[in-house]
């Protein structure tokens, strides 16, 4: 059963350390969407990828956000420093092209990230 | 203003009932739209997606768009219990950005 793949599942870590977050897409996609959710905000979209190259992460503060794909089986989302008000889940989503160009996101179970 | 918008609700409806959601999109570029549940603690998942061009109906689901008020709606017949959950309505723009509202909360009374 072909799944979306996210690590860690949760993460605590004080403010100012570097948190990592990683997703294996599901085999065939050919786009990944990192979102994060808070119950304020709801579901954000902070970049996306497609055949591994970044089209958009006009969602993400870029002086401490970074998305990578270094190969079609890995996508990171990096957040250096990290600060009290990152702390939500943080999903990535694989995305398989249907007809008309359209797509199907494929949710990972998220990463629970708290910044102390 | 946001790209969706979605009452958060919650919205409770009796079980057998039908449960009625909505949500407006701001892009007329809208291409596709998406309804996704999403239990507590866990992931959304996919319920069902319409085209631009037309509703769709799947079991107890049904997506209808209309165009030119700019909403989609989704209803549930038969309301059970385990449909209680958030539902996120979701567009995909220009075949790229997806967007989701923040989600409405159903609650299912047995």
């Amino acid at each position: 059963d072909a799944r979306v793949t996210q690590t860690p599942r949760h993460k605590v870590t004080e403010m100012g350390q570097e948190v990592t977050m990683r997703c294996q897409p599901i085999l065939g996609h050919n786009t990944v969407f990192w979102y994060r959710q808070t119950m304020m905000q709801g579901l954000e979209l902070l970049a996306y990828f497609r055949n591994r190259a970044p089209l958009d992460d006009s969602g993400m503060p870029k002086d401490r956000f970074s998305a990578e794909m270094p190969d079609a089986t890995l996508a990171t989302l990096k957040i250096q420093p990290s600060e009290p008000r990152d702390s939500a889940v943080y999903f990535c989503a694989s995305g398989l092209v249907l007809d008309r160009g359209t797509e199907k996101l494929f949710f990972g179970s998220g990463t629970q990230l708290s910044v102390l | 203003q946001k790209e969706v918008e979605q009452n958060s609700g919650p919205l409770s409806v009796p079980e057998g009932a039908i449960a009625s959601l909505n949500c407006t999109y701001s892009d007329r570029g809208s291409q596709s739209f998406f309804w996704y549940r999403q239990y507590s603690g866990k992931s959304p998942e996919l319920i069902m997606f319409i085209y631009s061009n037309g509703d769709k109906e799947d079991g107890r689901f049904t997506a209808q768009l209309n165009k030119a008020s700019q909403y989609v709606s989704l209803l549930i017949r038969d309301s059970q219990p385990s449909d209680s959950a958030t539902y996120l309505c979701a567009v995909n723009i220009n075949f790229n950005k997806f967007y989701f509202g923040s989600g409405t909360k159903l609650n299912v009374k047995p």
